[in-house]
């Protein structure tokens, strides 16, 4: 098993570019997340799903959008990068909203 | 507010000895408490999660504690390795609202030879 695996690994922005950042986890869970890490900060949860074709807003959902298209697939879109989303993003998944969350190794994003 | 306040925020110390790092919370309701492990340019690993009627759980050399009347929860770390430098997190599950989970800002845990 792969477990949580992220696409791509880095990646460089101009401000105003778009991308598509991939979570793929092939443990057959329910719930996926997508969090943000920044110097000094804890992890802050972006957008989370409870289950295909669903989608939600965590607590910092703005200047991003999401989609499960698929059980296996979290997709995280940037519509216009800014350079406030300089960050690593992680994405994790889990059975349930409380059993253990299992994360990708992370993207880091640098906007320019 | 929900917050997850942890202590110290690093840490540095000699192999083989041992150390405890402190969590404390306010979120509300309570579903259960989680400790990470995350090696820098890494994700997170979980290391215990115990809900409110568990005192402690062990994972190896690592040891949680929760007192959920005081909302304070350790991690103690026995005979330490330089492999555990990393960042601890701990983490409180509200399983409710759109923050199911808050994270602490981590202790940095330095072991030097």
């Amino acid at each position: 098993n792969a477990g949580v695996t992220q696409t791509p690994k880095f990646r460089v922005l101009k401000t105003g570019q778009s991308m598509t950042l991939l979570c793929a986890q092939d443990m057959n869970h329910e719930y996926m997340y997508w969090y943000r890490q920044d110097p000094g900060m804890g992890l802050r949860l972006i957008h989370y799903s409870v289950g295909e074709g669903t989608t939600a807003k965590g607590e910092v959902p703005d200047g991003y959008n999401v989609s499960r298209l698929k059980k296996q697939n979290f997709l995280l879109g940037l519509e216009s990068a800014a350079p406030s989303q300089t960050s690593v993003y992680f994405c994790a998944s889990s059975w349930t909203g409380d059993h253990e969350q299992y994360f990708g190794p992370g993207t880091r994003l640098t906007v320019t | 507010k929900n917050q997850v306040e942890q202590s110290p925020q690093s840490l540095i110390i000699l192999e083989g000895k041992n150390c405890t790092l402190q969590c404390n919370y306010t979120v509300s309701p309570f579903s259960n408490l989680r400790w990470y492990k995350q090696d820098t340019g890494r994700g997170p690993v979980s290391l215990t999660i115990m809900t409110f009627s568990e005192n402690t759980k062990s994972n190896g050399r690592y040891t949680a504690t929760l007192d959920a009347d005081t909302k304070q929860s350790s991690l103690h770390i026995t005979a330490s390795q330089l492999s555990d430098s990393a960042s601890y997190i701990c983490v409180v599950s509200r399983n409710s609202g759109n923050t199911p989970l808050v994270f602490g800002k981590g202790t940095r845990l330095s072991v030097i030879a």
